[in-house]
């Protein structure tokens, strides 16, 4: 079985400030771990994913992303937020043998104010 | 760059109309998938295919069929549309060799039933 949360429905923060989105998984096995970005009225598009090596991934629009295998966290991060960064975000993961289908979490709203 | 597209942006049926939502990728996936995305329950797979006439049921199938006769088609049935499937659509392809593909998402359908 395989799960992902994301503890935060909303994260507020200022432009310039750095962000950080949370996501926690649980897998038997190794993961593969991911990110998307949806804005409104559209459909998700792919930032960034986790599949082995450096724990540290960089994606686009500035974002990344660390790998903590003992804590099992995939937390999404930007050094300098923007307003227009503000969106819903989507963590994702699948085992690396076997199913094909990706767990979602439920989402996080970020909003990058002014 | 990848393309899925679906039929529709926003479609307006009515109770017991038999409604038909299509999607095509245009970068020879073999895994697509129809998903329904609903405020605070994320996104909920309704079913996967992974090849030519091959289907699995996702989480939440009933109420729904689908149709894969070409690779590059997927389309999602509603036999007897209900106010409950009032929600957005989303469409995903991915490649199926390798764990690990991403997966990208059609703009997605708004579909409202009265």
């Amino acid at each position: 079985a395989q799960s992902v949360a994301q503890p935060e429905d909303q994260v507020n923060v200022a432009e310039g400030n750095p962000l950080t989105v949370k996501c926690t998984y649980s897998v038997s096995g190794n993961p593969y771990l991911f990110w998307y970005v949806q804005y409104p009225n559209r459909g998700l598009q792919f930032l960034l994913k986790y599949i082995t090596g450096d724990n540290l991934v960089k994606g686009s629009y500035g974002f990344e992303a660390e790998f903590n295998k003992s804590q099992t966290s995939f937390h999404l991060k930007k050094p300098s937020a923007l307003v227009s960064d503000s969106a819903l975000y989507f963590c994702a993961v699948r085992v690396s043998r076997g199913s094909y289908i990706p767990t979602f979490g439920r989402g996080t709203s970020l909003i990058v104010h002014p | 760059d990848v393309k899925v597209t679906q039929s529709s942006r926003y479609l307006v049926k009515r109770t017991g109309e038999k409604v038909f939502l299509e999607c095509v990728q245009d970068m020879d996936h073999e895994n697509m998938f129809w998903y329904r995305q609903d405020p605070g329950l994320g996104l909920r797979l309704i079913y996967f295919s992974y090849d030519v006439k091959m289907k699995e049921k996702g989480d939440i199938p009933e109420g729904y069929s689908v149709s894969r006769e070409k690779k590059e088609r997927f389309s999602l049935i509603l036999e007897s549309a209900s106010t409950n499937q009032t929600s957005m659509y989303l469409c995903a392809s991915s490649l199926r060799t390798g764990p690990s593909y991403e997966q990208y998402f059609g703009p997605g359908t708004r579909l409202t039933v009265t």
